[in-house]
């Protein structure tokens, strides 16, 4: 199984503040013949299914807001938000969907600092 | 509405069998597969396997290989997920979840309320 590894497990960010997440994948998501990173990133606020935010690593999901954004290098995947708002305090999980089991990143709970 | 209904909680013993529904509405089911994820109180999410909404071709996590069956109805637009032989492991909320496009490798866009399922003696 893929290895997904996310960091940190936890962010404390003020209002406004940028917050970053990681998440490093086992082995490549990338499949050049369509030139894409099979990589989502999803918000899960409490008692609530998933949302998806972000697919093929840098693509927002229609009606996400653009404060939310994804980048890839290698292995190495980011979601950023760049101006926290209050109801951004969430779980978000990285999930690749290279290779069956699409696994999942541990999540990273983000706070209001 | 586009959207997905699932079948209420669920409390089972151990040795049980476990089946969860999933209505689809407001989208073409069949140009969609239904992934069925599930998520242990207080911990992650587990992708547990997918069904071609078209055709009923499916892929399991090999760690439920024997224990899962996934199926599909396509003249009610519902999915079901079925779990045999639970234990206290299985207890969990159950998700089932729209892909994007169609494709098994593909992210999913519109999830289900959730079903919890608790397994206790």
């Amino acid at each position: 199984d893929i290895v997904m590894t996310q960091s940190p497990a936890s962010l404390s960010v003020s209002l406004g503040e940028r917050a970053t997440i990681t998440c490093k994948s086992g082995q490549s998501l990338f499949y050049s013949s369509n030139n894409k990173n099979y990589l989502a990133w999803y918000q899960q606020k409490p008692g609530q299914p998933p949302k998806l935010l972000i697919y093929w690593a840098s693509t927002r999901e229609s009606g996400v807001p653009d404060r939310f954004s994804g980048s890839a290098s290698g292995t190495d995947f980011t979601l950023t938000i760049s101006s926290l708002r209050a109801e951004d305090v969430a779980v978000y999980y990285c999930q690749q969907y290279h290779t069956t089991p699409h696994t999942f990143g541990q999540g990273t709970k983000v706070e209001i600092k | 509405q586009v959207q997905l209904v699932q079948s209420g909680a669920e409390v089972k013993k151990p040795g049980a069998s476990l089946t969860v529904s999933c209505k689809a509405s407001g989208y073409s089911f069949k140009s969609h597969g239904i992934g069925w994820l599930r998520q242990a109180p207080g911990q992650g999410l587990e992708w547990m396997g997918w069904i071609n909404g078209y055709n009923g071709h499916t892929n399991y996590a090999q760690a439920l290989q024997g224990r899962i069956t996934m199926t599909r109805d396509p003249l009610t637009s519902t999915g079901y997920m079925e779990l045999r032989s639970l234990t206290s492991d299985d207890t969990a909320v159950y998700y089932c979840a729209r892909d994007r496009s169609g494709y098994e490798d593909d992210a999913f866009n519109l999830w289900g309320q959730g079903t919890m399922v608790t397994v206790s003696s």
